[in-house]
């Protein structure tokens, strides 16, 4: 058990709707990164918060958006989704500067 | 912009020993990890290189050659549990991941 909580675990909805998938780090992790893993791909990075600050953004989607709440648990928010927004969905956590990354188990998202 | 090169697959037998190199081209470097991934789980941290060198955990050994932007992870007496995607990974603030690399084990 790696400490990092995601739920739901498992996530089917239709074209066009919305979802939010959430995160709770590890305790005392400040760092919350998100992923996104479609099948046989590796983990794309879609945004970093620190502390409640985005601190850093990768190929995240205009439809896609996080935030981190003061008790540093984040949500992942995802809009108008399409068939292709079918993937695993990681939240990690670290401390500051932490060489180690910490995954949760992750949220299954199917678009259909 | 980062990127980081990696083989798609290597196949090795169970007992060998196997290197899964990786180059990173990045703007901003503090260090390359690598991580394990079996099918169906999440990614599992195994070994940091922030200094050029070797280290050793067990039976992984992790490489990093910062002048070269080069580094692998050396598998040892391989066991069949060892099947699974194994992902380099650069950080700076962020950990920007590999594609991973699939490893394969024959009996």
């Amino acid at each position: 058990d790696s400490g990092v909580t995601q739920t739901p675990k498992h996530l089917i909805t239709a074209t066009g709707q919305r979802v939010t998938l959430r995160c709770s780090p590890r305790s005392g992790d400040l760092s919350v990164y998100w992923y996104q893993q479609s099948l046989d791909q590796g983990l794309q990075f879609l945004i970093q918060y620190y502390n409640g600050e985005e601190r850093a953004k990768g190929n995240i989607l205009e439809r896609f958006s996080a935030q981190q709440f003061p008790d540093l648990h984040s949500e992942l928010n995802l809009s108008s989704l399409e068939l292709g927004d079918s993937a695993l969905y990681f939240c990690a956590s670290s401390p500051i500067r932490g060489t180690e990354a910490f995954f949760g188990q992750g949220t299954r998202l199917t678009v259909v | 912009g980062q990127s980081l090169e990696q083989p798609s697959e290597v196949t090795a037998v169970e007992g060998a020993i196997v290197q899964i190199n990786c180059t990173y081209q990045t703007s901003g470097f503090y260090g390359l990890s690598w991580y394990q991934q079996h099918d169906g789980g999440a990614p599992t941290f195994l070994s940091y290189n922030a200094l050029d060198g070797l280290e050793e955990t067990g039976r992984f050994s992790s490489f990093l050659s910062r002048s070269d932007s080069y580094g692998y992870l050396l598998l040892q007496e391989l066991q069949m549990k060892d099947s699974a995607s194994y992902f380099c990974a650069v950080r700076d603030d962020k950990i920007i991941f590999g594609k991973g690399t699939r490893l394969h084990i024959l009996p």
